[in-house]
């Protein structure tokens, strides 16, 4: 059971916005920074987020994330088939001292 | 480049003993901190235990679900990390992931590919 929360899914059509939200509490992401991951179909997780809000080179600037208390979100803009996968957010956990993933959330481009 | 590639998965009893290994290339491998994370099939990222690299005690840290089943290890002369799996049970069943820090976090930023662990009779 994960103690950070994500929704199983979202969609929106090409070329639109989408967000997912991650919600945990002071123990995890209210005190530790988060990381976002984008896993592909049948492949390994990738990192897409680190340090709350920053894009690793080689990662699209269409992703985009943001952190406010106990919860952060994952934007993707310009909504492109290749972006249909799983997402996760992740952060370390003081109260479990292990390091935590969210839920998981799909990603359908219509 | 980074490069960590797992090996030693495969068919499993229920009780049994099974050790993963994973060798890494690409970066300074004995400073590193480096974690095993498991996919159940279907399922979503579960973090299993890491450990620290050399310079920072080379201690380990576990999930609640695997402490006093599995233990980390690293050989730095190698440039291999293990994951030694005991009284393995058919919920271990995933796929296993080594990862490494990638911006000085100690978090999962490098992936290995995975190798599938089954725990059946």
């Amino acid at each position: 059971q994960s103690v950070l929360t994500q929704p199983p899914s979202v969609s929106e059509a090409p070329r639109q916005r989408v967000t997912i939200s991650c919600s945990g509490s002071s123990s995890n992401i209210g005190n530790n920074t988060v990381n976002w991951y984008q896993q592909l179909p049948g492949k390994a997780p990738k990192l897409l987020i680190y340090y709350d809000d920053l894009v690793p080179s080689g990662v699209s600037d269409r992703f985009s994330a943001s952190k406010s208390g106990t919860s952060a979100s994952l934007a993707i803009s310009g909504l492109q088939s290749e972006d249909e996968a799983d997402y996760y957010c992740a952060a370390w956990d003081d109260s479990l001292s292990g390091f935590v993933f969210g839920t998981g959330t799909k990603v359908t481009v219509l | 480049e980074v490069q960590l590639v797992e090996s030693g998965g495969g068919l499993v009893k229920p009780g049994g003993s099974l050790r993963l290994s994973c060798e890494a290339s690409g970066f300074t491998f004995s400073n590193a901190w480096m974690s095993w994370v498991r996919q159940a099939p279907g399922q979503g990222l579960e973090w299993v235990g890491r450990i620290k690299g050399k310079t920072d005690g080379g201690t380990s840290d576990y999930a609640a679900l695997v402490k006093g089943r599995f233990t980390v290890s690293r050989d730095d002369s190698k440039q291999k990390l293990y994951l030694q799996m005991n009284s393995l049970r058919t919920e271990d069943t995933a796929v296993y992931y080594c990862t490494t820090g990638r911006f000085g976090d100690h978090y999962p930023g490098y992936w290995g590919q995975g190798t599938l662990v089954t725990v059946s009779s």
